[in-house]
């Protein structure tokens, strides 16, 4: 079983549209994030949410909005895409928020064209 | 969270043991030191840390120096896998604010 899972892998898409990703974790972690790697392969944290408390990152457009329909999942919704949102995400979880070791899926990859 | 300095690429023969440095000279005393990696096209992988004496598990070795202004990650025996970029992070414990990711050192592992 693959700890943290994130569908899909790719992501093929046009400016404007609406989309989501998914990730879910079997860890029984209380705290899940989204990361942003961008081509100059920089990892950027974008969100942090725990029992319902999110952080956000306060360079993340409001086009970007994490949903959590329950501990284990936390999708990622992107309005009105842009060129520039083309990167890798990752979603992420760890036990306690503020907990140093984070367990990563393995990235989707979204190209906006 | 303090700053680190890592070289941007380092090379090491199979089988010979990979020393990655980092120096973090900012430290203050309730601050880690964390590295993680991230093979190509994967997640990032959490490896070890530690606070002021050195630590030792599966996958390496965390070398803290006394003064703590400086680490090394020690891959005994590197292998072809190994070839990543690693991530040296410095900061305090159960912090709550989220995790940060400097530039790495891309390490290649040669036959």
């Amino acid at each position: 079983d693959t700890a943290v899972s994130q569908t899909p892998k790719y992501l093929v898409t046009q400016m404007g549209n609406d989309k989501s990703i998914k990730c879910e974790q079997n860890l029984g972690h209380d705290t899940m994030y989204w990361y942003k790697q961008d081509s100059k392969k920089f990892l950027k944290i974008m969100f942090s949410y725990n029992n319902k408390e999110l952080i956000i990152n306060e360079t993340v457009p409001n086009r970007f909005s994490p949903k959590s329909p329950d501990k284990a999942h936390l999708n990622l919704h992107i309005n009105s895409l842009e060129l520039g949102d083309s990167a890798v995400y990752f979603c992420a979880s760890s036990h306690a928020a503020g907990n140093e070791k984070l367990f990563f899926g393995s990235g989707t990859q979204l190209s906006v064209l | 969270d303090a700053k680190t300095t890592q070289p941007p690429s380092m090379d090491c023969a199979e089988g010979r043991a990979a020393n990655l440095p980092c120096n973090h000279s900012t430290i203050s005393g309730n601050e880690y030191v964390y590295w993680y990696r991230q093979i190509h096209s994967q997640g990032p992988q959490y490896i070890i840390h530690g606070l002021k004496n050195n630590e030792t598990n599966e996958m390496a070795s965390l070398i803290i120096t006394e003064d703590r202004k400086s680490s090394t990650l020690i891959l005994p025996h590197a292998t072809l896998r190994d070839t990543a970029v690693y991530y040296c992070i410095v900061r305090v414990a159960g912090a709550g604010n989220m995790l940060t990711f400097g530039g790495g050192t891309r390490l290649m592992v040669k036959p």
